[in-house]
């Protein structure tokens, strides 16, 4: 089946800091990926829409200057945190929708850990 | 606004016996998808099972099938022959023409040896 990469799998960083977290589509491409949060024993919730070439449509409730998404190509999309805060810390999932549309496969996950 | 109910935060089985698991959604519109994704301790989301909603005929994957009742707006997943390997959090999940999927609560299925 499809495969989708995150990198890293998992960062800790000091608090103020950015972090970035690619995310790939290896064998396929991916004209849409989306970005998901999920705390722990929780759902995942969505963050933002990531569009190839176009900008990220976000989500309610969601700041677009701190959770930065950029969809360069049709097989990599990247979420910056900027300026990481404790509360930040969680758990980020990718996905990508192939051309066919009807399914998204998940990335493996980044945990993220602001100190 | 679309929602996804999944009213059994845990549910445990017995090696070898069967489980169903309860999802309900709320939706106006008519063509839709839903899905059952796993999430294993790894936190991989896997796809088990995939259903139409223009389709009548209930998706099957090997010891997964689903009973999909369209006017009752139920997706319950039925896991057969259950597996120590299946143990996992379960999501039910909508997807409609936007394709941005809404998850439910999750369920946590334990296995018992």
């Amino acid at each position: 089946g499809a495969v989708v990469s995150q990198h890293p799998s998992r960062v800790i960083c000091k608090s103020g800091t950015s972090v970035k977290i690619e995310c790939r589509s290896l064998d396929f491409q991916a004209t849409t990926m989306f970005w998901y949060r999920q705390f722990p024993k929780q759902s995942l919730m969505l963050m933002a829409t990531s569009n190839e070439g176009s900008k990220a449509t976000y989500e309610q409730g969601v700041e677009k200057d701190k959770f930065l998404i950029n969809h360069a190509s049709l097989t990599l999309s990247t979420l910056t945190v900027t300026s990481a805060h404790p509360e930040d810390s969680s758990f980020y999932i990718c996905s990508a929708r192939d051309l066919q549309g009807q399914t998204q496969y998940f990335g493996p996950g980044t945990r993220l850990l602001v100190l | 606004a679309q929602t996804v109910t999944q009213s059994q935060p845990e549910m445990s089985v017995q090696e070898a016996e069967t489980v169903t698991l309860s999802c309900t959604y709320d939706t106006s519109e008519s063509d839709y998808y839903l899905f059952w994704y796993k999430q294993p301790p790894s936190r991989q989301m896997i796809l088990v099972i995939r259903q139409e909603a223009y389709k009548q005929q209930n998706a099957t994957e090997n010891r997964f099938s689903v009973n999909f009742q369209k006017a009752a707006k139920s997706f319950s997943l039925k896991i057969s022959d259950s597996q120590l390997g299946d143990a996992a959090m379960y999501f039910c999940a909508y997807r409609a023409g936007t394709y941005k999927y809404i998850f439910g609560t999750g369920t946590r299925l334990k296995v018992l040896a």
